[in-house]
């Protein structure tokens, strides 16, 4: 039972233009939600976090959306360059407990 | 430079052998986690612990896996036996606050290949 879903394996996005990662989740229980990006032989590394009282979390180019209604959230890049060329997770939480459930990542290319 | 610390790197053993992989958590953070990542899964949360103490090890094989903290500076993952199916990267991740609620910070990770 996968609690949170990235439905896209991957995604190849040219340089400067807007890339969108897509998240959806099952749980209505969660209420913290996280992305992670992570390089080849390194751990995941915390990007940029949303709680559940809120719509939208900006950071410098990464903006990440949540519609509570439809379960689902996205992070956008704007610009996107090629050192963005990454796996990123999602990831959400529920109040108790707090331990992360992660989707299976999404594999994003940004070519120059 | 706080990090996470995970060894070893990279382990090659195998099946039926007991593997080890050690974690020291960033100084000051109550939570370890300890994930395993593979390519149908993703990242999977296997235990964690607060404050030395085991919270959650719901998604351990119980017969086979083993989670501890011997004290705050070090987490332990056995495997004994191990099986080719365990074959996957290891992450150990620690958070501060209340179990880890926060973003977490994750080690470098332990590539396990079992033969």
């Amino acid at each position: 039972d996968q609690q949170v879903k990235q439905n896209s394996p991957s995604l190849s996005v040219q340089e400067g233009r807007i890339s969108i990662l897509n998240c959806d989740y099952t749980n209505s229980m969660f209420d913290y939600f996280l992305w992670y990006k992570k390089y080849p032989a390194e751990g995941p590394t915390f990007l940029i976090s949303i709680s559940s009282i809120k719509d939208k979390n900006e950071d410098g180019r990464f903006t990440v959306f949540l519609n509570k209604s439809a379960k689902h959230l996205s992070l956008h890049i704007v610009p996107s360059q090629p050192g963005d060329s990454a796996v990123y997770f999602c990831a959400a939480s529920a109040f108790q407990g707090g331990k992360l459930i992660f989707g299976q990542g999404t594999e994003l290319s940004v070519k120059p | 430079d706080a990090r996470v610390t995970q060894t070893p790197r990279d382990k090659v053993t195998e099946m039926g052998q007991e593997v080890t992989m050690r974690c020291q958590p960033i100084l000051g953070h109550n939570t370890v986690f300890w994930y395993r990542q593979t390519m149908m899964q993703g990242l999977e949360l296997l235990a964690y612990f607060r404050n030395r103490a085991p919270l959650d090890d719901s998604g351990m094989p119980k017969d086979r896996f083993s989670a501890e903290m011997p004290d705050a500076t070090l987490a332990t993952l056995k495997i004994q036996p191990s099986e080719p199916r365990d074959s996957a990267v290891y992450f150990c991740a620690s958070g501060a606050g209340l179990a880890g609620y926060n973003e977490q910070f994750f080690g470098p990770g332990t590539r396990l290949t079992v033969l």
